[in-house]
């Protein structure tokens, strides 16, 4: 089972600040890895798939990067709105697996 | 619009079985995998199991197999999940998936 390991587990930020997500694989996953975010009471949302591709309807500021094993997902100017936990999950081999999860607080 | 909607959680009995049942709409059913997630009280995401398109090839996570059953009825649009010798670990809200659609989840409590 390929293990997904996100940090940090929580993230304290003030809007229009610069955030990094990290994701980082057990095992090569080439680029099929995908982030979701999650709002409080919500269901998931897709972000990124494929490493770096902006799902319908994402704003620009959202993006992904890497491949392999390592992965970033970047989120150039916080706004409030952003507070959610955001999940990595691998799509290269079964079972799929997602990652533990990072929160994202907004100072 | 492109749209999933689950039913059937409830309350069940530790050994109980329950059937949910997510109903697309909005997009070609059987043009698309789809799958369970399901995610326990205070936790994060667990994939639970995928389905082709087809319905023919199907995938669960070990924490299910052997107890539960995906499955799809392309006729009607409408996506299965059979679970079997439910226990606590079982609690949670399952959500209905595609990779870029999800439903709003329906809540199993195992108890």
């Amino acid at each position: 089972e390929i293990v997904l390991t996100q940090s940090p587990a929580i993230l304290s930020l003030s809007p229009g600040e610069r955030v990094t997500l990290s994701c980082r694989a057990s095992q090569s996953v080439s680029s099929h890895l995908a982030w979701y975010q999650q709002k409080p009471g919500q269901a998931p949302r897709l972000l990124i798939y494929d490493a770096s591709r902006r799902a319908t309807g994402v704003p620009a500021r959202f993006s992904g990067s890497g491949s392999d094993t390592d992965f970033t997902l970047t989120i150039s100017s916080l706004e409030p709105e952003d507070l959610a936990v955001y999940y990595c999950q691998q799509r290269s081999d079964w079972p799929l697996t997602f990652g533990g999860g990072t929160k994202v607080e907004i100072k | 619009e492109e749209h999933l909607l689950e039913s059937g959680g409830g309350l069940v009995q530790p050994g109980g079985s329950l059937r949910l049942s997510c109903a697309a709409s909005g997009f070609t059913f059987s043009n698309y995998a789809m799958n369970w997630v399901r995610q326990a009280p205070g936790k994060g995401l667990e994939w639970v199991s995928s389905i082709s398109g087809s319905g023919d090839s199907t995938y669960y996570a070990d924490s299910v197999k052997g107890r539960f059953i995906i499955s799809r009825d392309i006729s009607k649009n409408t996506l299965f999940l059979e679970m079997s010798s439910l226990t606590a670990d079982d609690t949670a809200v399952y959500y209905c998936a595609r990779k870029d659609v999800w439903g709003k989840g329906t809540t199993v409590t195992v108890s």
